[in-house]
Formats: C-alpha cells, sequence, structure tokens
C-alpha cells in the first residue's frame, strides 16, 4: 500500500539529547513537509523540501535540522539547541512544487516527550 | 509571508449547519485547502480550491473568493463524529510550494 510513514509514534528523550524523526513515502513524491504542532493549536512549518539535496526553512526552522538525501526520506532531528521541543512532529508530502492540486498527505505523527 | 487567520472554536447542534470562515493575505496564491483532524491524530484532506467558486463534496462545501482573500468550508447536516479541528490552508508559487496552515477551527457538535 502507498503511503507515508513516520516513526516512532511514541518518543522520549532526555534533555541535551539530540533524537531522529524518521518520515518515509512510496507515493513518489517530490514535495515533503515537517509541521510541528502544540496541545489546541494549528501546524507550524519547521522545514519544507522539493527536490532531493534541497530544502528551505520554514517558520520555527531553529533548533532543527533536516537531511534529504533521497527522494523517499526526509528525516528530522531535534537538537539540543531546541528549548520546548516537547510536541505533536508531523511529516507531509506532496506531488507538486506550488502547481496544480498538491494535495498534501500525512504521516501519523511521533509524539515527542523531553524527560 | 503569509496571514491565515480563522475563527478558534464554534459550537452547533447535531443536525445543523455551520460555516468556518477563513481569510488569508499572501502572494503568488495557488491554491487553498481544508483539512479535517480529529484529537491526537493525523489531519484528512476534505478539499481544494483554486478558482473562484464553490466545490462540494456530499456534506461538505468550499467556498474561494480570490480576490477578497476569502474562504469558507461549510458542513451540513451535522453529526456527532464531526466534532473536530478544520485546517485552512494555503499554498503559493512565490515560496516554491510552501504550504503553511491556519490555527484551525475546533468545532463542536452538541446532541
Amino acid at each position: 500500500d502507498g503511503g507515508i510513514t513516520q516513526s516512532p509514534k511514541y518518543l522520549f528523550r532526555k534533555e541535551g539529547q539530540n533524537v531522529t524523526l524518521s518520515c518515509e513515502q512510496n507515493l513518489n513524491h517530490d514535495a515533503m513537509y515537517w509541521y510541528r504542532q502544540d496541545p489546541g493549536q494549528g501546524l507550524r512549518l519547521i522545514y519544507y523540501s522539493q527536490i532531493v539535496n534541497d530544502f528551505q526553512k520554514g517558520d520555527i526552522a531553529e533548533g532543527y535540522s533536516v537531511s534529504r538525501e533521497k527522494k523517499e526520506s526526509f528525516p528530522l532531528t531535534v537538537t539540543s539547541a531546541q528549548k520546548n521541543p516537547t510536541a505533536f512532529y508531523l511529516c507531509a508530502s506532496s506531488s507538486g512544487t506550488g502547481g496544480g492540486n498538491t494535495e498534501a498527505f500525512f504521516g501519523q505523527g511521533t509524539r515527542l516527550t523531553v524527560v | 509571508g503569509q496571514n491565515i487567520d480563522q475563527p478558534t472554536e464554534m459550537t452547533a447542534t447535531e443536525g445543523a449547519i455551520v460555516q468556518i470562515n477563513c481569510t488569508y493575505q499572501t502572494s503568488g496564491f495557488n491554491g487553498l485547502f481544508w483539512y479535517q483532524q480529529h484529537a491526537g491524530e493525523a489531519p484528512t484532506f476534505l478539499s481544494y480550491n483554486v478558482l473562484d467558486g464553490l466545490e462540494e463534496k456530499g456534506r461538505f462545501s468550499s467556498f474561494l473568493s480570490r480576490s477578497k482573500g476569502y474562504s469558507y468550508l461549510l458542513l451540513k447536516e451535522l453529526q456527532m463524529k464531526d466534532s473536530a479541528s478544520y485546517l485552512c490552508a494555503v499554498i503559493t508559487t512565490d515560496s516554491w510550494g510552501k504550504l503553511q496552515f491556519g490555527a484551525g477551527t475546533q468545532v463542536v457538535v452538541t446532541p
């Protein structure tokens, strides 16, 4: 089945540690996105990528890093520089680069908690 | 940048109709999406508008006016399962496909 997969579903991190959230899609989509969602709030864009080996900062990129070495994969690293990392993280992918019907499909999310 | 505004919360009774408004300010507009999100779950796609007018899909309809920077999502014959957050999102061409979301509108359906 085609889809977008995030792992793990739940992740606990000690303060000062870096952690990497996985996002894989087999939809042959060019565009991939990472969003952060805090309780009762909307989605805020962290990073996005329209093509392999290229990515752009979103609105809240500080304390995060990404890579796009393969079309299928867009991992997000939450670094120790991120002061308040506890949140729900959503990865999405879409087929277009801004034209036409570029519906985004979402993974099931990773809930990160700092302990 | 983009400003996308939606009401925070709306309450309606089962069987009624609710209209969720979304206003946006952006350049290079290339489409507006509506998503539904239940608590703790991923958003699911509801509709896409790029031209002015109304798109109807069963109980849900979405309207767009590009000149006014305005859209609404209309939910008819409300059911309890429609209690969720509804997210408006805009995609533009000048930021190379950047997809940005509003804060979402929490719809509470009461018996």
